[in-house]
């Protein structure tokens, strides 16, 4: 496997349901992201972990769970979701989560992407 | 926040036909990224251009950080260019998440 890989790449779930996103980056980078994009709006940031600590939550609902056990693994963990919550869900990663000056370890690499419907 | 915005929203274009889309964005930024967005979703790195000039192939890129606008050119156009183009921005100073325009859908017919 090369660059970042989600799993899985499509899910269906009811209300009441718990499931798990999963992401692997193969990228050797320091820093992970979860991005959401619904339709008609633009994609928005959800999560950001760097060296596996978490450094920013943007407002997100918590029956959204973020999870990383290490620099290469995130994971989104998904409990009593809404029909609202229905979306196409990105993970990515860069070589470093900010710097001072222009610097190509800012660039980020996205994985495919679950399509998620939330019955 | 940073602002970023995408012109023009939609574009139609005849195979081999030339295109610019551009970018502005409200304030200084350490990051520009464009990407191309496949009709399965999948967003493809195209550039990583804070400023200055790039060319890949068909398409190149400019960005004039003191202007606060991006310029993404795609010559010869085909079919395979169809889908969505996104300018996203790290504004500088922030904590390095991508803040993303609304981007332009582009159509290519043969």
């Amino acid at each position: 496997e090369t660059g970042v890989t989600q799993t899985p790449r499509h899910l269906v779930m009811g209300m009441t349901n718990k499931k798990s996103l999963k992401c692997e980056q193969h990228l050797g980078h320091n820093a992970m992201y979860w991005y959401k994009q619904s339709a008609k709006k633009p994609l928005e940031l959800m999560f950001v972990y760097s060296l596996e600590e978490r450094v920013e939550n943007n407002s997100v609902p918590s029956r959204f769970s973020p999870e990383c056990p290490n620099s290469s693994h995130l994971f989104l963990h998904l409990h009593t979701l809404q029909p609202e919550d229905s979306a196409l869900y990105l993970c990515a990663s860069s070589q470093d989560r900010v710097s001072v000056i222009p610097s190509s370890y800012n660039e980020q690499f996205f994985g495919p992407g679950t399509r998620l419907t939330v019955l | 926040g940073i602002q970023v915005e995408q012109s023009p929203p939609d574009l139609i274009l005849q195979e081999g036909a030339n295109s610019t889309l551009r970018c502005n964005f409200s304030d200084s930024v350490n990051n520009l990224q464009w990407f191309h967005q496949n009709p399965w979703g999948q967003l493809i790195n195209l550039f990583y251009i804070p400023s200055g000039t790039k060319q890949n192939g068909r398409l190149s890129a400019t960005t004039v950080a003191t202007e606060r606008y991006s310029l993404l050119y795609i010559s010869s156009s085909q079919t395979t260019d169809s889908g969505v183009y996104f300018c996203a921005v790290h504004r500088r100073g922030s904590q390095g998440n991508l803040i993303f325009g609304k981007g332009t859908k582009l159509s290519v017919k043969p």
